[in-house]
């Protein structure tokens, strides 16, 4: 039982470059979430899943892209990566719905765009 | 977007001090929840509230939802080594799948 794991760990990007992230989860939760930390600024969140199929913005979501691909999965989109996107990027789930907000993070892809 | 206040920002204590930190709202919750986060790791729930006025403990570490449900506690005693990194606080209501998180507590120990 792995959790959630993302991939690439670490990814040096040249502005204008594409990439996405990738999150699987292997708990059978329905809600995923894509957040980016920053120094200073704590987690800020991007999108999130509430169920296969649906996506909806968070506080944070210009210049991103997101895709349910299944229950399983929930890919983040960069189409013109900037240095503003540099950042550390976590991935999350839980099981959703009522009494169930917890959520459990990846270990986190470290994106640098120069 | 909003943010919960965490007290304090950073604290250096010597192993097997008692640890106090706190999260503040200017908003009701009615789900609290705590997490640590190692260097290049990411955050690991630690303890999980859902009732105010409720003490919840796990080994060495206790938290506690406030009876204002704007404001959360978390205490942790006799500290060790493995203790250090950023505790974060994060809170959010019924019906909503997304979490408002704090900014942090960083805890180092002095050797």
């Amino acid at each position: 039982n792995a959790g959630v794991t993302q991939t690439p760990k670490f990814q040096v990007l040249k502005t204008g470059q594409s990439m996405t992230l990738q999150c699987a989860q292997d708990m059978n939760h329905n809600s995923m979430y894509w957040y980016r930390q920053d120094p200073g600024m704590g987690l800020r969140l991007i999108y999130y899943s509430a169920s296969e199929g649906t996506t909806d913005k968070g506080e944070v979501p210009n210049g991103y892209n997101v895709s349910r691909l299944n229950k399983r999965e929930f890919s983040l989109r960069l189409e013109s990566a900037a240095p503003s996107q540099t950042s550390v990027y976590f991935c999350a789930s839980s099981a959703g719905g009522a009494g169930s907000y917890e959520q459990y993070f990846g270990p986190g892809t470290r994106l640098t765009v120069t | 977007g909003q943010q919960l206040n965490q007290s304090p920002q950073s604290m250096f204590i010597q192993e097997g001090e008692d640890v106090s930190m706190n999260c503040t709202s200017s908003s009701i919750f009615n789900t609290w929840l705590w997490y640590k986060q190692d260097p290049g790791e990411g955050p690991v729930l630690l303890i999980a509230l859902y009732k105010a006025g409720e003490l919840t403990s796990n080994g060495r570490l206790t938290a506690q939802f406030g009876i204002t449900r704007k404001d959360s506690f978390l205490n942790i005693s006799a500290s060790i080594p493995s203790d250090v990194g950023i505790y974060f606080c994060a809170g959010t209501n019924f019906g909503n799948e997304k979490l408002t998180f704090g900014t942090g507590t960083r805890l180092t120990i002095i050797p």
